[in-house]
């Protein structure tokens, strides 16, 4: 089955840790996006991939970093510099902007 | 930066009644996408239209674009209790790569 897998689906973290979320996709897919999404919000644009070794911030990439090494993988660092790092994040990738966005399923990062 | 606002923030209506959720944007875009999402889960893509379309079909759901007012709306026909669930719209736009998405509509579908 193709598809978008996260994980952990929980993450518990001591402030001034440093977090890895991971990302993987066997759909083939060039571009790949995270997003942070808080309780009852919308997603807001963290990092973005349209390529092997190459990626963009988006609107809230503070406190944040990426690596975009194999096609297949883009993990999210929620640094210790990241103020408000308890969120739902959630990856996403996309054969191309004129295609749909498909997504995994989450990591809930709880930090305390 | 929220590119897409949807409306209203939050829909209660009864099975069987339709819904209706609008989304407004600000710049020129390529396309414009809806998702769903079920409460503590990913989202699932609903439909895609262009911006040279006016109006697309999926089984119960109905988009529609305006692109002079910048406007989109997702209509839900015949509503279900599996519809609860919120939605959001997600803008492609012109200038860069970035798909970015409004806050979305809660719909709940009162049995």
């Amino acid at each position: 089955d193709g598809g978008i897998t996260q994980s952990p689906k929980y993450l518990f973290r001591k402030e001034g840790q440093n977090v890895t979320l991971s990302c993987e996709q066997n759909l083939n897919h060039d571009a790949m996006y995270w997003y942070r999404q808080d309780p009852g919000q919308g997603l807001r644009l963290i990092y973005y991939s349209q390529i092997v070794n190459d990626f963009q911030k988006g609107d809230i990439a503070e406190g944040y970093s990426v690596s975009r090494e194999k096609k297949e993988s883009f993990p999210l660092t929620v640094t210790s510099a990241q103020k408000n790092p308890t969120a739902f994040y959630l990856c996403a990738s996309t054969s191309g902007l004129s295609s749909p966005l498909h997504f995994g399923n989450g990591t809930r990062l709880t930090v305390t | 930066s929220q590119q897409g606002e949807e409306d209203p923030q939050a829909l209660s209506i009864q099975e069987g009644e339709n819904a209706t959720m609008n989304c407004s944007y600000k710049t020129s875009i390529n396309n414009l996408q809806w998702y769903r999402q079920n409460s503590g889960r990913g989202l699932v893509h609903l439909i895609l239209i262009r911006s040279n379309e006016r109006e697309k079909h999926s089984g119960r759901l109905r988009v529609t674009l305006d692109t002079s007012k910048k406007s989109s709306s997702l209509l839900i026909t015949a509503s279900r209790a599996a519809d609860t669930a919120s939605y959001f719209c997600a803008t492609v736009t012109n200038r860069d790569d970035k798909i970015i998405f409004g806050k979305g509509t809660r719909l709940h579908i009162l049995p």
